[in-house]
């Protein structure tokens, strides 16, 4: 079984600072997607950024880029100029890959790291 | 506006009732997710359903019951023999199949609060 781990429950960063949040995972599979979801007081999970396994490229969107180390399962996060809206909780999450005919099993989350942001 | 719509948005069960957490989408995905999330804890999946008429347990799902009916409706039961369902639920959906449509990404609705009275 896939497992996530965000080793950080809490990180706090000043305003318009970079802050890095970071995630390791376990899988056997070579072909997989990465994910970084967003969850404000609000309670919505929003999406961030996704990575696919097989792109060496690392993702951005943005102020929000990954560091995708794939040999040593790493996956983290960087917000660059963070604003006081990055508050929230960020969920690192892992699913295989949907192909034609097929479908994926659900995402498996971390337990999340708990972002301030200092004015 | 296309979206995932819960409701209610807060739910109180008696004991040994059973109750129901309704979950529409009308982004014609394929595919759609139930997740709880407890405090301190990431979302841990309990029931997903990739077609209509088609469901698969996910981790948790003791003490749950969903069906598929129709493409935009995965509503999710909980039911007595959940003895602890205080929590917040979340469902999800995403389109099925590969290609770049696809991109395995899953859109989230607001969530629903369950709390035991």
């Amino acid at each position: 079984a896939q497992t996530v781990t965000q080793s950080q429950p809490e990180m706090s960063v000043q305003e318009a600072e970079t802050v890095t949040l970071s995630c390791t995972y376990d899988t056997s599979e070579s072909d997989y997607y990465l994910f970084w979801y967003k969850q404000p007081p609000s309670r919505q999970m929003i999406l961030v950024i996704r990575q696919e396994a097989y792109k060496q490229q690392n993702a951005t969107e943005n102020r929000f880029s990954v560091n995708f180390q794939k040999a040593a399962k790493s996956f983290s996060l960087k917000i660059s100029d963070s604003q006081l809206g990055d508050a929230a909780m960020y969920f690192c999450a892992y699913s295989t890959p949907m192909y034609s005919g097929g479908g994926a099993d659900g995402l498996t989350f971390g337990k999340g790291t708990h972002l301030i942001i200092q004015p | 506006d296309g979206g995932i719509t819960q409701s209610p948005k807060y739910l109180f069960r008696k004991e040994g009732q059973n109750v129901t957490l309704s979950c529409e989408q009308n982004l014609n995905h394929d595919a759609m997710y139930w997740y709880r999330q407890d405090p301190g804890q990431g979302l841990r999946l309990i029931y997903y359903s990739q077609i209509v008429n088609d469901f698969q347990k996910g981790d948790i799902a003791e003490g749950y019951s969903v069906s598929r009916e129709k493409k935009e409706s995965f509503p999710l039961t909980v039911t007595s023999a959940q003895k602890n369902p205080t929590a917040f639920y979340l469902c999800a959906s995403s389109i099925r199949g590969s290609g770049g449509a696809a991109k395995n990404i899953q859109y989230f609705g607001a969530g629903t609060r369950l709390s035991v009275l």
